[in-house]
């Protein structure tokens, strides 16, 4: 069974950094298509980030400059850093493994909040 | 690129149906197969429900269909049961530099 389970989200300041993390049971992460997607308090998804299986990485143009998608084959797992961070970043952040153009398996989603 | 279109809210009695509606534009819904739909119960991990417009993936009952005509696709749930309330997202492929687009979403409940 597939299994992701997201973590570091928290409380951060306007201008400050943070880092997600997912970790990835049940398949790698190196060979698959690997997403994050946000969800802001009372607002629809909203898809951030991809990283293929051979490393080429895909941001938003919200998040262009200011987050980088990575991951760790090593510890099955992919991360967000988020640098920068703006009161309109707070959001819900679910990882996502892609297949062909769905998103196939999702993780439960670790809160962001971005406040002074 | 914009969020699709969804209507906020739909309802209907349990074994009855309901039609979500997802428009978007010829850039994405009418220019790609991509849409897929999610089943979202606040607090857990989304669902995948439909794929390539119309596909279920094992496992999804049959109660739950998709189609799509030019720019706007739309999410049947047909036998309405009460554990379908939930909030209920299309996506589709944009390419360009905002890969996915996803949809405003719609809150389904169950009189």
């Amino acid at each position: 069974e597939f299994q992701l389970a997201e973590s570091g989200g928290g409380l951060v300041q306007p201008g400050g950094s943070l880092r997600l993390s997912c970790a990835a049971s049940g398949f790698s992460v190196t060979y698959n298509f690997m997403n994050w997607v946000r969800q802001a308090p009372g607002k629809g998804l909203e898809w951030v980030a991809l990283i293929k299986n051979e490393g080429t990485t895909f941001l938003a143009d919200s998040v262009q400059g200011r987050f980088t998608i990575s991951r760790d084959d090593s510890k099955n797992t992919l991360h967000l850093q988020m640098n920068s961070l703006r009161a309109d970043d707070t959001a819900v952040y679910y990882c996502a493994k892609e297949y062909f153009y769905r998103f196939d398996c999702w993780g439960p989603g670790t809160l962001v909040t971005v406040s002074s | 690129q914009s969020a699709l279109t969804q209507p906020p809210s739909a309802s209907g009695s349990p074994e009855q149906s309901v039609t979500i509606s997802c428009t978007g534009t010829s850039s994405d819904v009418g220019g790609y197969d991509y849409v897929s739909w999610y089943q979202h119960h606040p607090g857990k991990a989304p669902k995948l429900l439909i794929y390539d417009v119309a596909k279920r993936p094992s496992g999804v009952p049959d109660r739950f269909s998709g189609s799509k005509s030019g720019n706007t696709a739309s999410l049947t749930v047909s036998g309405l049961q009460p554990g379908d309330e939930a909030d209920y997202y299309c996506s589709s492929y944009a390419g360009g530099n905002n890969l996915y687009v996803f949809g405003t979403g719609t809150k389904v409940t169950v009189l």
